[in-house]
């Protein structure tokens, strides 16, 4: 389809493992977007890529989490020794420009047993 | 505080009632806003944008009070498909698009 495509869609890990997540933006979309969203809460902001650059990454909750997307579209969320506090739906988002709308993909559920 | 702050709800009205919900925001330096609707377990759509003027799609009005810094979403004659969270959600610069936790509507027959 031609819409933003996550994978996997259901992650089980131990607690120390550490996983990777896979984001395919819609074709041309520049700006890329990792959300995560907990169990009744709204999406928090993790990372923003505008092509290759990475120009935001205040949201990274520990120095565990690390995103890249090193040809400016497909991009890899990685966790590090995951926690169980890292248990939660990872969403991605592209849009065409910035400040456009937000187009999502349908997530990446992660649960650190 | 939250950058953007909303009634979580649930808000549990009958069907062809008319709801409300409000959204503050606390960076009065955020340029944008919009509404965008989550069903359960899907991901966030958009749903529509938020302009000083107020817009309105069909059943659907959003307002922005900038001196108040709120925003508000008005569902006229809810249908039982607008059962959903709702999201507000503020643009203060490219980066910084920040989500409300969102208000749970449940419409009942």
């Amino acid at each position: 389809g031609a819409g933003v495509s996550q994978s996997p869609r259901y992650k089980v890990a131990k607690r120390g493992q550490d996983v990777a997540l896979r984001c395919d933006p819609i074709s041309g979309h520049v700006s890329l977007f990792w959300y995560q969203q907990a169990l009744g809460q709204g999406p928090e902001f993790l990372t923003y890529f505008q092509n290759e650059a990475q120009l935001d990454k205040s949201g990274l909750p520990s120095d565990r989490f690390f995103a890249e997307r090193p040809e400016g579209s497909v991009s890899t969320l990685k966790i590090q020794r995951t926690q169980q506090e890292d248990s939660a739906v990872y969403l991605c988002a592209s849009s065409r420009r910035s400040s456009g709308e937000l187009f999502f993909g349908e997530g990446s559920r992660l649960t650190v047993l | 505080r939250k950058e953007v702050e909303q009634d979580p709800g649930p808000f549990n009205v009958p069907e062809g009632a008319t709801v409300a919900f409000n959204c503050t925001y606390s960076n009065s330096a955020s340029q944008s806003f919009f509404w965008y609707r989550q069903d359960c377990r899907k991901e966030p759509k958009l749903l529509m944008s938020v302009y000083s003027s107020g817009n309105e799609d069909g059943r659907f009005t959003a307002q922005l009070n900038r001196a108040s810094q709120y925003i508000s979403l008005l569902i006229r004659d809810s249908k039982l498909s607008d059962s959903a969270t709702y999201l507000c959600v503020g643009y203060s610069s490219a980066s910084k698009i920040i989500f409300g936790s969102g208000t749970r509507l449940s419409i009942r027959p």
